[in-house]
C-alpha cells in the first residue's frame, strides 16, 4: 500500500515569502507527527496530532509555524514570512495509533529560504 | 549536554565487517528507538528497545538501561548497509523522540 507522502518535495522560498508543505499519512493512521531536520542533524520534533487534535506543539520554534489537521487525514505545516533559519527537510511521520511506537516517515520536503 | 549521543559521527567500513554504532542517553529516556535515514530522506524505523536485545536479520539491537547506552550492529556488512544511522529516545510519550545527530555509515565494496 500507499506510504506517507509528501508535497512539494522541494520547495525554494524567498525570505519574508509564506510556504505550505502538505503531508498525506497512511490511510488510518492516527497519530502524526512533523519534524524539522537541519542539514547534518538528526531530526527535531515539531508538532504531534492524534486523529484531528493537535495534542503538542511545543517544538514549533516561533509562531510563524502553524499546523493544521482538519480531518484527521491530511496535515499541512504552514511557515509564514520565512527566514533563513527556516531552511531544513520538514519530515512527516504517522503512526496506527498512539500506542504503536512505529513510525512511518515521508520523504521530507526540502525547504530552502534565499 | 545532548540527551541522545551518538558516535561515532562517521564510520567506513570494508564490506563484510562488523559494525557497531553506540548511543548514549540522559535520565528520563524509557526506550531507545534506531532508524536508518537513507540519502533523499527516507527514514525507517529499525527497532524500539526498552531492555535486552533484539535482532532482524543482519541487524542487532542491545540496551543496557543501568548504563544507560545502547548499541547497534551490523554483521557481514554490505555495501546497501550505507546510509545515516539514527538512535532517538523515547520519554515514554511514544512520539515525543529526541534525535541524535546520526552516524554516517558507509560500506565499501
Amino acid at each position: 500500500g500507499a506510504g506517507v507522502s509528501q508535497s512539494p518535495r522541494y520547495k525554494v522560498a524567498k525570505r519574508g515569502q509564506d510556504v505550505a508543505l502538505r503531508c498525506d499519512p497512511i490511510s488510518g493512521h492516527v497519530s502524526l507527527f512533523w519534524y524539522q531536520q537541519a542539514l547534518g542533524q538528526g531530526p527535531e520534533f515539531l508538532t504531534y496530532f492524534q486523529n484531528e487534535a493537535q495534542l503538542d506543539k511545543s517544538g514549533l520554534p516561533s509562531d510563524r509555524f502553524f499546523a493544521e489537521r482538519p480531518e484527521g487525514s491530511v496535515s499541512t505545516l504552514k511557515i509564514q514570512r520565512t527566514q533563513q533559519e527556516d531552511s531544513a527537510v520538514y519530515l512527516c511521520a504517522s503512526s496506527s495509533s498512539w500506542l504503536s511506537y512505529e513510525q512511518y516517515f515521508g520523504p521530507g520536503t526540502r525547504l530552502t529560504v534565499t | 549536554k545532548n540527551e541522545v549521543e551518538q558516535s561515532p559521527q562517521n564510520l567506513t567500513a570494508q564490506e563484510g565487517e562488523f559494525i557497531t554504532i553506540n548511543c548514549s542517553y540522559s535520565v528520563g529516556i524509557s526506550a531507545l528507538h534506531w532508524l536508518q535515514q537513507h540519502p533523499g530522506g527516507g527514514i525507517v524505523s529499525l527497532f524500539m528497545l526498552s531492555s535486552g536485545k533484539k535482532k532482524h536479520g543482519r541487524l542487532i539491537a542491545t540496551i543496557n538501561i543501568q548504563e544507560k547506552h545502547s548499541s547497534l550492529h551490523i554483521t557481514a556488512s554490505h555495501p546497501r548497509d550505507s546510509a545515516v544511522y539514527i538512535c532517538a529516545g523515547d520519554r515514554g510519550s511514544n512520539y515525543k523522540l529526541t534525535f541524535g545527530k546520526g552516524t554516517l555509515l558507509t560500506v565499501n565494496p
